[in-house]
């Protein structure tokens, strides 16, 4: 079973630099699984930020930014903001039309 | 503009059935690939399945914690999608969601706002 790997939670401060990664349980991701990254607030259905490892979905602010680093998928915010706390999800495409999702990591920006 | 509205959720028995909607409007939805994934409370996201277009068969794939279980189908004359849930498990609660997947770009674009599914006795 294919398991998706998150930090479950991170803490940056104001105008701070924080990167979330994205891992497999077994093997590497790479650019072949497309990695995407998802914003959502409490009681918010999740809003797409990244797709396709690095490419920001319309009306995505610049200072969120999407990579591979070393053997994960991250999702870098350069001058993170009060209302970039959230939770951020990730998801990787498997192939045949199967997607896995990660835990998820609660962002706090204090 | 774009909507994704599910309905039909509600509180079920375990064992028992029910049956999501997904109405779509603001897009080509006999064109599209629709996705549903889950949310339990507290917890991260699950992918559960997904249809293609008639023109890609309305080929279907599933989870395994819900293959045999579950069901999507379609009715692009309606511009809808269902997700049929049978043999329901206290494990299948959770806020159900819709979500069109671009797949050119492998991209979910649009969701909806979820519809909740309650399994208890």
């Amino acid at each position: 079973q294919t398991v998706v790997t998150q930090e479950p939670s991170f803490s940056v401060s104001p105008g701070g630099t924080v990167t979330l990664t994205c891992g497999l349980s077994s093997g590497s991701v790479s650019t072949s699984y497309y990695a995407s990254w998802y914003q959502q607030t409490p009681g918010q259905a999740p809003r797409t930020l990244i797709y396709s490892t690095k490419t920001r979905s319309s009306g995505v602010p610049d200072r969120f930014s999407g990579s591979i680093l070393g053997n994960k998928a991250a999702l870098t915010i350069t001058g993170a903001q009060a209302d970039d706390e959230s939770d951020y999800y990730c998801g990787l495409y498997m192939g045949s039309g199967i997607w896995v999702f990660g835990g998820g990591t609660k962002l706090t920006v204090l | 503009e774009v909507q994704l509205v599910e309905s039909g959720g509600g509180l079920v028995q375990p064992g028992g059935s029910l049956k999501l909607s997904c109405a779509a409007s603001g897009f080509t939805f006999s064109g599209s690939a629709m996705h549903w994934l889950r949310q339990a409370s507290g917890k991260g996201l699950e992918w559960v399945g997904r249809i293609r277009s008639k023109a890609n068969n309305y080929a279907t794939v599933y989870a395994a914690s819900v293959k045999g279980r579950f069901t999507i189908s379609r009715d692009d004359s309606k511009n809808t999608a269902f997700l049929q849930m049978n043999s329901l498990k206290t494990e299948d609660t959770a806020m159900y969601y819709c979500t069109r997947l671009d797949e050119q770009l492998l991209m979910f674009d649009y969701w909806g706002q979820g519809s909740l599914v309650t399994v208890s006795s």
